[in-house]
């Protein structure tokens, strides 16, 4: 149980080009999900909080106009990344806490690599 | 937030116990610990976590220090596959969400 998957693995894309991650929790609901980002040599960073249903909480430093994040439903949330650039390029993990669970485990998917050209 | 300490780097002999320790000298009574780890090129997996009491499942054993201040991870007998980096963590309440600070963990690497 607790399975957590991203879509796509990978992407390269053209600089200026936008492109959407889905993370979807396949056996639990989750009410929340976080947004990371890991750039090479570098711990994991959190981007973002992401409600079902309400607006992301975005971390400081983090723009919220060009990371959009949407949390439509209780098993999928997506991050657009608009007028991506090189230096966007990275490693984005989404994780996902369980609804029905008291403790505050998340559980995280595999994670897209990003490339920006 | 409780922030934790764990030395950069650690090696283990396949097929013996690895042991990480990690600090956590300003948790909270209500706080739990985390453990989590990171194989190459993955996103994070969940190990364990614990408050009070030393739990085990079937990955690992937490070994927490009576006044809470420091615990242990252990794994019982460590493979290639185990090497990774594990993270410590004591999570953030912020507000209704608890956020995971990943600092930058134990890389242990197991050798054959």
């Amino acid at each position: 149980g607790a399975v957590v998957s991203q879509h796509p693995s990978w992407v390269i894309c053209k600089s200026g080009t936008s492109v959407k991650i889905e993370c979807r929790s396949l056996d639990f609901q989750a009410t929340t999900m976080f947004w990371y980002r890991q750039f090479p040599k570098q711990s994991l960073m959190l981007m973002a909080t992401s409600n079902e249903g309400s607006k992301a909480t975005y971390e400081q430093g983090v723009e919220k106009d060009k990371f959009l994040i949407n949390h439509a439903s209780l098993t999928l949330s997506t991050l657009t990344v608009t007028s991506a650039h090189p230096e966007d390029s990275s490693f984005y993990i989404c994780s996902a806490r369980d609804a029905r669970a008291l403790k505050e485990t998340q559980y995280f998917g595999p994670g897209t690599r990003l490339l920006v050209l | 937030d409780a922030k934790t300490t764990q030395p950069p780097s650690m090696d283990c002999a396949e097929g013996r116990a690895a042991n990480l320790p990690c600090n956590h000298s300003t948790i909270s009574g209500n706080e739990y610990v985390y453990w989590y780890r990171q194989i190459h090129s993955q996103g994070p997996q969940y190990i364990i976590h614990g408050l009070k009491n030393n739990e085990t499942n079937e990955m690992a054993s937490l070994i927490i220090t009576e006044d809470r201040k420091s615990s242990t991870l252990i794994l019982p007998h460590a493979t290639l596959r185990d090497t990774a980096v594990y993270y410590c963590i004591v999570p953030n309440s912020g507000g209704s969400n608890y956020k995971l600070t990943f600092g930058k963990g134990t890389l242990l690497t197991v050798n054959p």
